[in-house]
């Protein structure tokens, strides 16, 4: 069956590291794959997208890998503030009409 | 630039009557999609909808729910007889360009059937 993963538990780290969020996928062959933002309460927050012949996108602290072989989707943000704390969302798309969301991961940043 | 706007952000309805949840997309924005949100979960893609057709309705269930994109004015979901089952965060995303490219999120609309 196919499936999209993320970390079910919420990830705590220490203001100033990096977070790394893991999205795995099975039996998709997307060729997108985005990265959202989601606070309690609101709508998500478009962050980045990557296409399945790019291995690695960044913009500003944040960046996301892509390895059609592992079928795995890194997300990382550098240099990480209180202000990170949020549900990062994982979508793909097959190319279809459907965009495909994981269950997201919650990443809470101490100061 | 105004984002995507939802309205209401909240609804309480009794079972059994009717919710009508509505949808302005960005400016110049023609692709729309609707998703509903269960807490802790992710969210499930409902319909997809250009200016005045339906283009993938497979998410959607068959009875009950049904949506429009008309020519003038807002996107509409629409949920008969409603159940308790279906107290949810309904959120609507624009895009400017088709599937698989960013979407533009609005605020959701938190529906409750009491």
């Amino acid at each position: 069956s196919q499936k999209i993963e993320q970390n079910s538990e919420a990830l705590n780290i220490q203001e100033g590291k990096t977070a790394t969020l893991t999205c795995n996928y099975t039996n998709y062959s997307p060729a997108y794959l985005q990265w959202y933002r989601q606070d309690p309460g609101r709508g998500p927050v478009f962050l980045l997208l990557i296409r399945e012949n790019e291995k690695e996108k960044r913009k500003e602290r944040l960046k996301v890998t892509f390895d059609t072989t592992l079928k795995q989707s890194l997300f990382h943000i550098t240099a990480s503030q209180p202000a990170d704390s949020a549900t990062y969302l994982c979508a793909l798309s097959t190319g279809g009409f459907k965009t495909i969301f994981g269950a997201g991961t919650r990443l809470f940043v101490k100061a | 630039n105004a984002g995507v706007m939802q309205n209401p952000r909240h609804l309480v309805r009794r079972r059994g009557q009717e919710a009508r949840l509505r949808c302005s997309p960005m400016k110049g924005h023609s692709h729309v999609y609707w998703y509903r949100q269960l807490p802790e979960e992710g969210l499930k893609f409902m319909v997809y909808l250009q200016k005045e057709n339906i283009i993938d309705e497979s998410g959607m269930p068959k009875e009950r729910f049904s949506a429009e994109f008309p020519k003038e004015g807002p996107s509409i979901l629409r949920i008969q007889q409603v159940v308790r089952g279906d107290s949810a965060a309904y959120f609507c995303a624009s895009s400017p360009d088709g599937p698989g490219r960013e979407q533009y999120f609005g605020p959701g609309t938190r529906l409750t059937v009491t």
